[in-house]
């Protein structure tokens, strides 16, 4: 039972290159999203997903660009990669797009230096 | 945004109950309380949740107040393992505050 799985587990960028994280779920999840963590704060959300083809913005948006034309895969791009975005991403999913009473599923995490 | 405060950091000892407090004055009516933890290089992981009556399940307890604007989750015998920051989120969980850090002392 796979779960939230991301990859890559570790890149190193430099600046104004672009790249994508990949994130994949099993679970039928309609529900996608993704967060950053920058160290010692908590987890922002970047963009958010309530099923394919449909995506919305988060807290910081800016510099990150998704699509979700599959339920399973919710990839993150960065178009041009800067220093401020050097962090740890996280990719989650539940069942429904309300978390209110659903769980959320955090994958393990890419954590990106961008030089 | 939702908004939750926890303390920053709290410190336990091993083998005995540990009581997280997370305040919540804005949360609606329909608003579920959720606890999350985040050990070391992990990605967070599911705790608990509750609505309005305290919630047992294998890992801990959820205790809500009577007008729901705090909540505090109780490890009943901390381990070594428990070490890990404590999430407290509600509403559509967008928004997680720093947590709380918690130390467990051997």
């Amino acid at each position: 039972n796979a779960g939230v799985t991301q990859t890559p587990k570790f890149q190193v960028l430099k600046t104004g290159q672009s790249m994508t994280l990949q994130c994949a779920q099993d679970m039928n999840h309609e529900y996608m999203s993704w967060y950053r963590q920058d160290p010692g704060m908590g987890l922002r959300l970047i963009h958010y997903s309530v099923g394919a083809g449909i995506t919305d913005q988060g807290e910081v948006p800016n510099g990150y660009n998704v699509s979700r034309s599959t339920t399973e895969d919710f990839p993150l791009r960065l178009l041009s990669a800067a220093p401020s975005q050097t962090s740890v991403y996280f990719c989650a999913s539940s069942y429904s797009m309300r978390v209110a009473n659903e769980k959320l599923f955090f994958g393990s995490g890419t954590q990106l230096s961008v030089l | 945004d939702a908004k939750t405060t926890q303390p920053n950091s709290m410190e336990s000892n091993e083998e005995e109950p540990v009581h997280l407090p997370c305040n919540h004055s804005t949360i609606s009516g329909t608003d579920y309380i959720h606890w999350y933890r985040q050990l070391p290089s992990q990605g967070p992981e599911y705790v608990i949740h509750g609505l309005t009556s305290n919630v047992n399940n294998r890992m801990a307890s959820l205790a809500i107040a009577e007008d729901r604007k705090s909540s505090t989750l109780i490890l009943h015998r901390a381990t070594l393992r428990d070490a890990a920051v404590y999430y407290c989120i509600y509403s559509d969980g967008l928004t997680f505050g720093k947590g709380t850090h918690l130390i467990i002392q051997p």
